[in-house]
């Protein structure tokens, strides 16, 4: 069965540190892949997105992604933290080349961000 | 351009009783989803429509949820009757026709069964 592994529930890192994320998938083929971040009492925001090529991705505010095959995992990277980073973060996959199918989450890493 | 709308943002009720959410998604967006968002985990699929069909609603306790997506634009999700398990946020989201189109979620109902 399809599904994401996302090994650390928190994390806390300190402002201006840098920040990885990780995220595992398990999946037939190689899947779409998604990074999305939600703070408290609001929705889900798409930071990046990977569906084939480049395998550096580069997001919005600042955040990046490597996709590594070998490793089935889609990482996300953030070379220096600001406070109002400080949220959940989603890795999230779905079936390639399948229009509309739903996306499959991780369990999420709260980050917390020390001054 | 708007984002996807719901409402209300939060509900109290107690068990066995009946609730229901609203969403509006993006103009123009074929494809709406419910998910149900249970505390310290990700998202998961309840249901999925594509204009005012079921693509996909192999996850929805259907005894006590039902949703319908009338004239394929706003959405209501119902449940009837409430457990406490039920105690979530339910998200709504909405995304265009291709496969690689970005799924927009809205902020989301958090309800809570006492």
């Amino acid at each position: 069965a399809q599904s994401v592994t996302q090994p650390d529930i928190h994390i806390t890192v300190s402002e201006g540190a840098s920040l990885e994320l990780r995220c595992n998938y398990s999946y037939g083929a190689t899947p779409y892949l998604f990074w999305y971040v939600q703070s408290p009492g609001q929705g889900l925001q798409l930071l990046l997105k990977y569906f084939s090529g480049d395998t550096l991705v580069q997001g919005i505010k600042g955040f990046e992604a490597e996709f590594k095959r070998s490793q089935s995992s889609f990482n996300l990277r953030k070379p220096s933290v600001h406070w109002s980073d400080a949220a959940e973060y989603f890795c999230a996959v779905a079936p390639p080349n399948q229009a509309g199918t739903a996306l499959i989450f991780g369990k999420g890493t709260t980050l917390s961000v020390s001054s | 351009e708007a984002g996807v709308a719901q409402s209300p943002r939060y509900k109290i009720i107690e068990k066995r009783q009946s609730v229901a959410f609203w969403c509006n998604p993006i103009s123009g967006h074929a494809t709406l989803y419910w998910y149900q968002q249970i505390l310290g985990q990700g998202p998961k699929l309840l249901i999925q429509f594509q204009n005012n069909g079921v693509v996909d609603d192999s996850q929805l306790p259907k005894d006590r949820f039902s949703a319908e997506r009338l004239k394929g634009v706003d959405s209501t999700l119902k449940i009837q009757p409430a457990k406490l398990e039920d105690s979530a946020v339910y998200l709504c989201a909405s995304r265009g026709l291709l496969s690689t189109d970005t799924q927009y979620f809205g902020p989301g109902t958090r309800l809570t069964v006492l």
